[in-house]
């Protein structure tokens, strides 16, 4: 069975201040990693997807990078609105759906 | 392009009720999922269509049911309703095909309460 584990469960940062969050996984032959973004009372947003070990991805303050047991989801000089709940989750051979993580809720005061 | 539409946004219900949501994906994405999530299990796969049959389905009872129509659009139905099946029900549409990366795209969800 696939699993996700992702921590902190929450993390409070001052703007400016960079940080990481990290998600763990098993997964019987992984097909994708995912890293998706969730304000409250909102579906999640799709921000990255990550396929094999070594692979990065960048968008704005955002960079996820994948190893063969975690994946990092690295916040650069992060803005009040970065603050949200970020998901990770992971595809494998075992079918078409997603197992997700249960989250790192971020604030970022300013 | 217009996202993922999901309706009703919010709703109440009382113990023993059934209740029926809607979701129209993105156009061209013909794979619908759909999944619950509850401030103390994170978001649980339900099911998932594509073309109009069920091709996954996750570990709920028999209570919850779906099906996708002609125009890939689809809908859940929960029959019973029982306390612990209020949460925000999020449908999730993908692209299949060559050009699939797996990719979930969400809509809003529907906020359901059950009292």
């Amino acid at each position: 069975e696939d699993q996700v584990t992702q921590s902190p469960e929450a993390l409070r940062l001052q703007e400016g201040e960079s940080s990481s969050l990290n998600c763990s996984y098993t997964v019987s032959g992984l097909r994708g990693l995912f890293w998706y973004r969730q304000d409250p009372g909102k579906g999640p947003e799709f921000l990255f997807t990550l396929y094999s070990a070594g692979e990065e991805k960048e968008k704005e303050r955002l960079k996820a990078t994948l190893t063969k047991k975690e994946s990092f989801l690295h916040i650069t000089a992060p803005k009040p609105e970065d603050s949200a709940t970020y998901l990770c989750a992971v595809k494998g051979t075992s079918g078409s759906r997603l197992t997700f993580g249960e989250g790192t809720q971020l604030t970022v005061n300013p | 392009k217009a996202g993922v539409t999901q309706t009703p946004r919010y709703l109440i219900k009382t113990r023993g009720q059934q209740v029926t949501l809607s979701c129209s994906p993105i156009s061209g994405h013909r794979s619908v999922s759909w999944y619950q999530q509850t401030p103390g299990q994170g978001l649980q796969f339900l099911f998932e269509y594509f073309s109009e049959t069920q091709r996954n389905k996750g570990n709920f009872p028999g209570r919850f049911s779906g099906r996708q129509f002609s125009n890939s659009r689809s809908e859940m139905n929960v029959s019973t309703l029982e306390l612990g099946d209020s949460a925000l029900y999020l449908c999730a549409s993908s692209l299949e095909g060559y050009r699939n990366t797996g990719e979930l795209f969400f809509g809003e969800g529907s906020r359901l309460t059950v009292l």
